[in-house]
């Protein structure tokens, strides 16, 4: 079936550092989305993407946060400067439409922040 | 806000056996249901949706009704293989939330089957 990618797999980086995570998602998709999943708790939802904007973000979705797809490129969530409570597991997911479409999940990308 | 509560794992049990995976949910309006599967180094696969309450969605030899009544979404296999072991998320879709097209969450059930 129709794959999402994300890069990289794995990311340790010092405590405010910027750091960007890539996500390549379903060729002809139109929506994106970040979801965080803190070690043992369930995922949570940060933000969605269409048509090059935010549509709506969570509580979770903080200043230091930006997302963008430039040029139909990768899709990428950009945390400057990162916090030690940025530590989790980021999946990014895309899907051809809203609400009832299912949405496609990427493997994740584990950041550790020290 | 929205919230959805699903069995604590880890969930082992041998081939052959049957599984049942609770989950439960609240939200303000009726929303649509959905199981999601992760196996090992993958991303959550979709395995079923239900968006209408009293009906049933089924995939792989798994199923859930959507119970409106009761507000649960449970999944149910009559005989589990080894193939079988992923974690498994019940999540939701509710159109009175501001964000749509946003899910909410379980935390997981880890399934383990062994042969």
């Amino acid at each position: 079936g129709p794959k999402v990618l994300q890069i990289p797999s794995h990311q340790i980086i010092d405590m405010g550092q910027m750091v960007t995570l890539n996500c390549d998602p379903v060729s002809n998709h139109l929506y994106f989305y970040w979801y965080k999943q803190i070690l043992g708790q369930q995922m949570e939802f940060l933000v969605n993407f269409y048509n090059g904007k935010v549509m709506e973000k969570s509580k979770l979705f903080k200043d230091q946060f930006s997302v963008e797809r430039p040029d139909g490129s990768y899709f990428t969530l950009k945390i400057q400067p990162t916090a030690l409570e940025d530590s989790a597991v980021y999946f990014c997911a895309s899907s051809y439409g809203q609400s009832s479409y299912e949405q496609y999940f990427g493997p994740g990308t584990r950041l550790t922040v020290l | 806000g929205d919230s959805v509560t699903q069995t604590e794992g880890p969930v082992t049990l041998s081939e052959g056996t049957s599984l049942t995976v609770n989950c439960s949910y609240e939200t303000k309006q009726y929303p649509t249901l959905f199981w999601y599967v992760q196996y090992p180094g993958e991303g959550p696969q979709l395995l079923f949706k239900v968006p209408k309450a009293n009906e049933k969605g089924s995939n792989r030899g798994f199923e859930a009704t959507y119970n409106k009544e009761a507000t649960s979404f449970h999944l149910q296999k009559a005989s589990v293989q080894e193939s079988d072991s992923a974690v498994y998320y019940c999540a939701l879709s509710d159109p009175g939330t501001q964000v749509v097209g946003q899910l909410t969450f379980g935390r997981g059930t880890r399934l383990q089957v062994y042969a």
